[in-house]
């Protein structure tokens, strides 16, 4: 089974400029998650998609931050334009649907930003 | 609302020492309960989980128990491995509703041979 796919791995960009993430969750998964960690921290949910519908974006910094999922499958999250406390790695995840708890959520290997 | 509670690190031990990593939760209901691994450089990896109460999660020599009553879910290993090095996340999943998972601050362990 294919996992969480993200791109790209690594991006390195100035403060101000706009930077786009991509994920492609395992097949089938209704949830999407994309969490931002910041170096020696636990991960912080952005936003959280069930199928394409948001079911969560409340620590969103909707000013500069805005995702979408297409057609309930691949999802971007872009960040226009960046500050300097954007660098961190930016995780993608998905889970199978149902909200049915023990289902495991996957993650992918990140996307990692430094703004410099 | 949900949280989680992980032992401050890091945490630095000998080749084959014994570990416990430390992990406390407060939820509604009957969460979820996680442990993910982080290795450096790369995303996060499940390691073990338990869904209801008494479950006991394993995984690589990893075990850990949901405790209800103390509502705790601690990782230990027996013998760890240089390869273990690590940092450890606990994590929740509430009962119901919408899977929102909630993290831990993470425990880094370190294994020195």
């Amino acid at each position: 089974e294919a996992g969480v796919a993200q791109s790209p791995r690594y991006k390195i960009i100035e403060k101000r400029q706009s930077v786009a993430f991509w994920c492609n969750p395992i097949s089938g998964h209704a949830t999407l998650y994309w969490y931002q960690q910041i170096l020696g921290q636990g991960p912080k949910l952005l936003i959280q998609f069930q199928n394409n519908g948001v079911v969560d974006d409340s620590q969103l910094p909707k000013d500069r931050f805005s995702a979408e999922r297409l057609k309930g499958v691949d999802s971007t999250l872009k960040i226009q334009p960046a500050k300097l406390e954007d660098s961190a790695v930016y995780l993608c995840a998905s889970s199978p649907s149902g909200g049915a708890s023990g289902n495991t959520i996957y993650f992918g290997e990140g996307s990692w930003l430094t703004v410099v | 609302g949900d949280s989680v509670t992980q032992m401050e690190g890091p945490v630095t031990l000998s080749e084959e020492a014994f570990l416990t990593i430390n992990c406390t939760y407060t939820a509604t209901g009957y969460p979820s309960l996680f442990w993910y691994v982080q290795y450096p450089g790369e995303g996060l990896q499940l390691l073990l989980k338990a869904t209801k109460a008494d479950d006991k999660g394993s995984n690589k020599g990893f075990e850990a128990t949901y405790r209800k009553e103390t509502t705790s879910f601690h990782l230990e290993k027996g013998s760890v491995q240089v390869s273990d090095s690590a940092v450890y996340f606990c994590a929740l999943i509430p009962s119901g509703g919408y899977q929102k998972v909630t993290f831990g601050t993470g425990t880094k362990l370190q294994v020195i041979p």
